[in-house]
């Protein structure tokens, strides 16, 4: 069964610092997506990863895919307040369901 | 253009009665998925619809069913609720398998 674990889980920053979140995941899978959600409120979709290497950006966040070692990384360059939010990471399981990390609670200070 | 549309916002059911979630998916999506989120999780898979079947399932019990409509909308049931089924229910739908998941604000239940 696949399995998504993100890492950290809870991230509390200060404005103006870099930071990376970790998605691993078990099996292999070739589409990867990136979610944010706000508190009380439903998931926006930030990312669309669709092969090996691939690496987009918006803004002060990029995403990265590594198929072979199953990680993708979500980088925050620069933090802002706007930027609190949680973080979703979930994975197309080749069975017509995506599965979801956890989540990083992320948490951006003055 | 609306978007995923879900009702009602809130719910509010006392253990064993039986509850309908609606979802109507933006348009153009002929693919409806319904997750469960409870608080401070992730969502977790419930199940996908498409041409009006079940395509795949998540562990959910039983109590858990589902319909999709000719015009692509979608009702999630559930069953003999108990008080663990309380949870934020978000429905998403999708054009293609490569497209992220558009999600509706979703509706929030209660159990009591």
């Amino acid at each position: 069964e696949l399995k998504v674990e993100q890492n950290p889980l809870f991230l509390s920053m200060q404005e103006g610092k870099n930071y990376t979140i970790y998605c691993n995941y078990s099996t292999t899978s070739d589409r990867l997506y990136w979610y944010r959600q706000d508190p009380g409120k439903s998931l926006e979709s930030l990312f669309v990863l669709l092969s090996n290497g691939a690496v987009k950006q918006e803004g002060r966040l990029m995403a990265s895919l590594d198929t072979k070692a199953r990680l993708s990384t979500l980088h925050i360059t620069a933090a802002v307040h706007d930027l609190s939010a949680t973080y979703f990471c979930a994975v197309d399981s080749r069975t017509n369901d995506m599965r979801f990390g956890a989540g990083t609670r992320l948490t951006v200070k003055p | 253009d609306a978007g995923v549309t879900q009702s009602p916002t809130h719910l509010i059911k006392t253990r064993g009665q039986q509850v309908t979630l609606r979802c109507s998916p933006k348009s153009g999506h002929d693919t409806v998925s319904w997750y469960q989120q409870a608080l401070g999780q992730g969502p977790q898979f419930i199940f996908q619809y498409y041409e009006e079947e079940e395509r795949q399932r998540g562990n959910f019990p039983d109590r858990f069913s589902g319909h999709q409509f000719p015009n692509y909308s979608s009702e999630l049931n559930v069953n003999a609720l108990l008080l663990g089924d309380s949870a934020l229910y978000l429905c998403a739908s999708s054009p293609n398998k490569n497209s992220p998941l558009h999600f509706g604000n979703g509706t929030r239940l209660t159990v009591t």
